[in-house]
């Protein structure tokens, strides 16, 4: 089965900075790439995702970059803020086109980003 | 819209005894999942509905059953828990080939 590794397991950085958070996964099957962030105590909520038809994906601050090849992708954030402070969890499944697939999220470990004023 | 919902947010059993945690979602959503989340470990799925009718085991199902009673609904079930079992879990549910919304969680405590 899929395995997804993410690094690094913690981020401490200055309000302003840019923070990058990469994740690797096993299977070359896997075409959907979503990533989470959970505040302290609370639910994981989408912030971005890519399909392995692109390369990169950007929203505002927040952009995401997918190595089909290499088979990693990694989450990049920029002019970071304290309230971007939180657990980010990367996860890749199989979806096809046909939305037949049951959507069977792996998740990586998880990255504590702190973000100091 | 609630989304997703869960009961109860807060458990606290004792080794052996059962509980069943409930997962509701109302937005007509085909599949539904059931995570456990532990620290250090990211979230692990325990059980899945594709769609109404059918339930499959995920990463982690020993210890745990499943039953989808309606579209709307998929609850988890604990027949003996365990200390191992102490964690928080998390209900999902998805549209097709697309995002999966989580609900509020469970937090479980087997003493």
């Amino acid at each position: 089965g899929e395995n997804v590794e993410q690094h690094p397991s913690t981020l401490s950085v200055q309000e302003g900075d840019s923070a990058v958070i990469k994740c690797t996964y096993s299977d070359s099957a896997s075409n959907y790439f979503p990533w989470y962030k959970q505040e302290l105590g609370k639910r994981p909520q989408l912030i971005i995702d890519i399909r392995s038809n692109v390369g990169e994906k950007k929203d505002q601050r927040i952009a995401v970059t997918l190595n089909k090849t290499a088979k990693h992708f990694s989450l990049h954030i920029t002019e970071t803020q304290p309230e971007d402070s939180a657990v980010y969890f990367c996860a890749a499944t199989v979806a096809n086109a046909g939305g037949t697939s049951y959507g069977k999220l792996t998740f990586g470990q998880g990255t504590i980003l702190t973000v100091h004023p | 819209n609630a989304g997703v919902t869960q009961t109860p947010k807060f458990q606290v059993l004792k080794t052996g005894q059962s509980m069943t945690l409930q997962c509701a979602q109302d937005m007509n959503h085909n599949s539904m999942y059931w995570y456990r989340q532990d620290p250090g470990m990211g979230l692990r799925l325990i059980y899945y509905s594709a769609s109404e009718g059918t339930t499959d085991k995920g990463e982690v199902p020993n210890g745990y059953n499943v039953s989808r009673l309606n579209k709307r609904e998929f609850s988890l079930r604990l027949e003996s828990a365990a200390p191992s079992q102490t964690s928080v879990y998390f209900c999902a549910s998805r549209r097709r080939a697309d995002t999966q919304y989580f609900g509020p969680g469970t937090r479980l405590t087997v003493l």
